[in-house]
């Protein structure tokens, strides 16, 4: 069965904190996905990468990093986070080797409040 | 350019009733169409997909969706709804040129009568 991770369902950060939030796969899919899910906003892609050490930004990448040293592993990063970053954060991965055509499998999700 | 429309935020439906959940594309190319399901505070399940085989898909939980290229429609059904069927409903379109980009239709809420 596919399997898709996520380090914490619900975190609190205090403003200027750095936040790891921390995605695992166990698909050996080589793409890897971060969204963060906001109400009447839908789901829009922060970071995204296609191999190991690879990383491309998605729609909204301000404020974020990541990183991927793993197959496995892909990490998103708050250097400083702020309470606009309070969110649902997704992680999903996918197979494929370049083009689409090939659905995402979703983690449970992290509830991030920055307080 | 890539779009997907649901067109219905909130559906409401009587428990053993029918459910239709609708949902329209725009594509230049044959997408990959799939519908997703959330349930509260949880990550998103895929339901079903298509991806140029049978235009009529099932999936899964008794649900199904018909691919209508004429009608550039995608909708889903389930002949009699559950109260566990409760939960948001994502139309999602992925081009087939595309790497990355996964096109999320902004959510349908079903909710269920007993």
């Amino acid at each position: 069965d596919v399997k898709v991770t996520q380090s914490s369902r619900y975190l609190v950060k205090r403003t200027g904190e750095k936040v790891f939030l921390e995605c695992v796969q166990d698909m050996d899919h080589e793409n890897m996905f971060w969204y963060r899910q906001d109400p009447g906003l839908g789901l829009r892609l922060i970071y995204f990468s296609y191999d190991v050490k690879m990383k491309e930004k998605g729609d909204i990448p301000e404020g974020y990093s990541v990183s991927r040293e793993k197959k496995e592993r892909f990490s998103l990063i708050l250097e400083s986070a702020s309470t606009n970053q309070t969110s649902m954060y997704l992680c999903a991965s996918r197979a494929g080797g370049g083009t689409g055509g090939y659905e995402q499998y979703f983690g449970p999700g992290t509830r991030l409040t920055v307080t | 350019a890539q779009s997907v429309t649901q067109l219905d935020s909130h559906v409401s439906v009587s428990e053993g009733t029918p459910v239709l959940l609708r949902c329209n594309y725009s594509s230049s190319y044959s997408p990959s169409l799939f519908w997703y399901v959330q349930h509260p505070n949880k990550g998103l399940q895929l339901l079903l997909k298509y991806t140029s085989a049978a235009t009529l898909v099932k999936g899964i939980n008794g649900f199904e969706a018909e691919f209508k290229k004429s009608e550039t429609s995608f909708h889903l059904t389930k002949p009699s709804a559950h109260m566990s069927d409760a939960a948001e409903y994502f139309c999602v379109v992925i081009p087939y040129s595309s790497a990355s980009k996964i096109i999320f239709g902004s959510g349908t809420r079903l909710s269920i009568r007993p």
